[in-house]
């Protein structure tokens, strides 16, 4: 099946931890993006990437860190120097077409202990 | 920085009824969509309307677009239990796919 996919669905990181999100995709599109959601909230772009080997800062980049060395990989690491890290965070993907939908994974809970 | 503002952010009726959602958005888009969003997962594509078009069908869906208010609205008709679920617009610019969301309205249907 096609899809994106999100691991693990649940992480805990202590304080002063590097913790590192996979998302993973096989609908071979360009584009991924990293997307934050607090409670109630709407989501806050973290970083995309449009291409291999390229990414972007998003609104909220301080304290995460990405790379695209693959298509179908981009993983985020939620570094110690982001300071309130508990949230839920989601991968998505599309094509670099426009007027296109997002594709989502179904997300990432981290909580810090 | 969040691209709209949705309007209610909470909308609890019965089902049989139609419910709408507001949105409202800063800069000129490429397209306004809408996504749903059951508690704890990820957002699933409801639909696409782009800035040329006015207004658009998909099932007991109904979106329309202002541009000139800036302003969509997404009307759910003959609504279910199973449309629960939280409901968002994100709009897409020029630069680049990326979409901005508003906060989210937070619909709860009553069987």
């Amino acid at each position: 099946d096609g899809g994106i996919t999100q691991s693990p669905k649940y992480l805990f990181r202590k304080e002063g931890q590097n913790v590192t999100l996979s998302c993973e995709q096989n609908l071979n599109h360009d584009a991924m993006y990293w997307y934050r959601q607090d409670p109630g909230q709407g989501l806050r772009l973290i970083y995309y990437s449009q291409i291999v080997n390229d990414f972007q800062k998003g609104d909220i980049a301080e304290g995460y860190s990405v790379s695209r060395e693959k298509k179908e990989s981009f993983p985020l690491t939620v570094t110690s120097a982001q300071k309130n890290p508990t949230a839920f965070y989601l991968c998505a993907s599309s094509t670099r077409q426009s007027n296109t939908e997002a594709f989502f994974g179904q997300g990432t809970r981290l909580t810090v202990v | 920085s969040q691209q709209g503002e949705e309007d209610p952010q909470a909308l609890s009726i019965q089902e049989g009824e139609n419910a709408t959602m507001n949105c409202s958005y800063k800069t000129s888009i490429n397209n306004l969509q809408w996504y749903r969003q059951n508690s704890g997962r990820g957002l699933v594509h409801l639909i696409l309307i782009r800035s040329n078009e006015r207004e658009k069908h998909s099932g007991r869906l109904r979106v329309t677009l202002d541009t000139s208010k800036k302003s969509s609205s997404l009307l759910i008709t003959a609504s279910r239990a199973a449309d629960t679920a939280s409901y968002f617009c994100a709009t897409q610019h020029n630069a680049g796919n990326m979409l901005t969301f508003g906060g989210g309205t937070r619909l709860m249907v009553k069987p």
